[in-house]
């Protein structure tokens, strides 16, 4: 029973395009999600997070967008650059406050 | 430098053996966790401590031991009752069991 999905295994933008990474949960008790970034043979590294008392945050080229009634959220990425190309990990932190993350989606940003 | 060491990197056992993962951290944090990593999951949860001398088992503790007797040291022991060993381990650190999490590189087992 997956809590929080990220239903695209992989997506690939142009350099310099918007990309939109999509993830989708099923606990309305959720109440922070968090982007992760990863690469090959590495742990992930924190990107932007947001609280589900709002429903934007921004933080240069990253913004992550939560719409609590569709329980959808998205980070999307502008302008899209080659060191993006990554696997990126949605989380949310449930009310013992454990992270439950997605699968993961493969990004990349093609020249 | 502050942060998160996994070692080794790279670790090999025979099926059979416990084998102990390391995972030190310089940046003063209470909680300490372990995730497992398999091809197209995310990360799943092993155990995670939120202070000294406490740890809780995550969704998938079976198999895995813990110990926290200091706060910047969090090892991981596979035992051989793991019936799947062989993957990338993960270790993390957060203030707080409330903020984020800091990883470490990771360690990829393979039990042959």
């Amino acid at each position: 029973d997956q809590q929080v999905k990220q239903n695209s295994p992989s997506l690939s933008v142009q350099e310099g395009r918007i990309s939109i990474l999509n993830c989708d949960y099923t606990n309305s008790m959720f109440d922070y999600f968090l982007w992760y970034k990863k690469y090959p043979a590495e742990g992930p590294t924190f990107l932007i997070s947001i609280s589900s008392i709002k429903d934007k945050n921004e933080d240069g080229r990253f913004t992550v967008f939560l719409n609590k009634s569709a329980k959808h959220l998205s980070l999307h990425i502008v302008p899209s650059q080659p060191g993006d190309s990554a696997v990126y990990f949605c989380a949310a932190k449930d009310s013992n406050y454990q992270l439950i993350w997605g699968a993961g989606t493969k990004l990349i940003i093609k020249p | 430098d502050g942060g998160i060491t996994q070692s080794p990197k790279y670790l090999f056992r025979k099926e059979g053996q416990n084998v102990t993962l390391s995972c030190e951290q310089n940046l003063n944090h209470d909680a300490m966790y372990w995730y497992r990593q398999d091809p197209g999951q995310g990360l799943r949860l092993i155990y995670y401590s939120q202070i000294v001398n406490d740890f809780q088992k995550g969704d998938i503790a079976e198999g895995y031991s813990v110990s926290r007797e200091k706060k910047e040291s969090f090892p991981l022991t596979v035992t051989s009752a793991q019936k799947n060993p062989t993957a990338f381990y993960l270790c993390a650190s957060s203030v707080t069991v409330n903020t984020e999490a800091f990883f470490g590189q990771g360690t990829r087992l393979t039990v042959v």
